[in-house]
């Protein structure tokens, strides 16, 4: 039962290198999220996407790419990175029936830029 | 700028007490409230959820929402060291905000035996 994947679980960047996280989700959900953790904070919305084809910008989205070409893969893009994006990052799905579905979270990547 | 506060931690409590977490939304547009319960090193992991005013009990966990007071908390009964963890509070805005959820910035439970 796979649920939300997420790849690499642990990366370590150079200052303006980039990379892209992987996340795929087997359960059919509409609605995919990318958030990132910093230490001792909460969750922040960077990239959401409703659909194939149909994506938008959450809370924090400089630094940031996504795309949605299938229901199932939401690849977050980091370009040069910095620094500041050292965190830990969540992938996420949910059903876009129901108010308030569950959302599940893959099991995190966390991200180092040195 | 929409946000959601916790109240400030650690929270430390013995085992077999009542924990009492509470959380703040500024956004009364906010319909959907949902406390996670996060380990360390994991992702977080959906313990209750609440949409109506009032109370909503799950064995230990009680929810409760007034949003009136646009106030929630979680109270855990009988807390016990597996308790221990970050509790983090969201909100979601119904309609058109596809699912998107606004977190506070967590606070820090530990239940001492």
């Amino acid at each position: 039962n796979a649920g939300v994947t997420q790849t690499p679980k642990f990366r370590i960047l150079k200052i303006g290198q980039s990379m892209t996280l992987q996340c795929t989700q087997d359960m059919n959900h509409n609605y995919m999220y990318w958030y990132r953790q910093d230490p001792g904070m909460g969750l922040k919305l960077i990239y959401y996407s409703v659909g194939a084809g149909i994506t938008d910008k959450g809370e924090v989205p400089n630094g940031y790419n996504v795309s949605r070409s299938t229901t199932e893969d939401f690849p977050l893009r980091l370009e040069l990175a910095a620094p500041s994006q050292t965190s830990v990052y969540f992938c996420a799905s949910r059903n876009r029936q129901g108010y308030g579905n569950t959302i599940y979270f893959g099991e995190g990547s966390w991200l180092t830029v040195v | 700028q929409k946000e959601v506060e916790q109240n400030s931690g650690p929270l430390s409590v013995p085992e077999g007490a009542i924990a009492s977490l509470n959380c703040t939304y500024s956004d009364r547009g906010s319909q959907s409230f949902f406390w996670y319960r996060q380990y360390s090193g994991k992702s977080p992991e959906l313990i209750m959820s609440i949409y109506s005013n009032g109370d909503k009990e799950d064995g230990r966990f009680t929810a409760q929402l007034n949003k009136a007071s646009q106030y929630v908390s979680l109270l855990i009964r009988d807390s016990q060291p597996s308790d221990s963890a970050t509790y983090l509070c969201a909100a979601s805005i119904g309609g058109t905000s596809y699912g998107k959820l606004t977190f506070g910035q967590g606070t820090i439970l530990t239940v001492h035996p």
